[in-house]
């Protein structure tokens, strides 16, 4: 869905590097997530954002970090990558209900 | 630990066929249960969703049928065409704690012509 781009699509890098990864969207919406996607496991909550002074850690924080630079901008970074920091990320959004989510095409990332 | 299990894992039905997919969660907060469906290459969409007051919600092919007191609702797709094969996944969440959603470990459905 244009509404909601993310940045890059596809990502090699190795061990111990910084790597950032960005979302927008143009919806209008104030909230965010970030989710990673693994084979067999679904799709899991890393953080989520209500708005732009809002950060919450979901269920699998550990090793992510993000920022929320403004109401369409929201990037998850991985401060030093490991191997099973390998995964599909997909960023998303909603509106105030929250009830349906709006999801980006996903980055896929590989750390070697 | 999965709030809400997820199965098969896939399955292969042929054109015309029924799909079933089940889903079951523990947690009798949850409130709203939708289903996203993901095609190769991009991200889930919504596809449907049922509150526990009904228990049962079609929209052209696709049923979900929501059983609260087993905690168990499912997804059948009828007369099932190659361009539903994809991912689909279940969910649940609790409008208490903002629709917080918890996904299954998704499903990949293969029609064959």
């Amino acid at each position: 869905d244009a509404d909601v781009t993310q940045t890059p699509r596809n990502r090699i890098t190795k061990t111990g590097k910084r790597i950032m990864l960005e979302c927008s969207q143009t919806k209008g919406h104030d909230r965010m997530y970030w989710y990673r996607q693994d084979p067999g496991l679904g799709l899991r909550l890393i953080y989520y954002s209500f708005d732009v002074k809002d950060i919450n850690k979901g269920e699998i924080s550990d090793g992510y970090s993000v920022s929320r630079q403004a109401q369409a901008k929201f990037s998850l970074s991985l401060e030093s990558a490991i191997p099973n920091q390998t995964a599909l990320y997909f960023c998303a959004t909603s509106d105030f209900l929250g009830n349906e989510q709006f999801f980006g095409p996903g980055t896929r990332l590989t750390v070697l | 630990q999965q709030q809400v299990k997820q199965s098969p894992q896939s399955l292969i039905v042929q054109k015309g066929g029924i799909s079933i997919i089940n889903c079951a969660y523990e947690n009798t907060a949850f409130d709203y249960f939708p289903w996203y469906q993901q095609f190769p290459g991009k991200g889930p969409a919504l596809l449907i969703a049922i509150r526990p007051d009904v228990s049962e919600k079609k929209e052209g092919r696709f049923t979900i049928s929501f059983n609260k007191s087993a905690k168990q609702f499912s997804l059948h797709i009828m007369d099932s065409q190659p361009g539903d094969s994809a991912t689909y996944f279940c969910a649940a969440s609790k409008s208490s704690n903002d629709y917080k959603l918890s996904f299954g470990a998704g499903t990949t459905v293969t029609v064959r012509a």
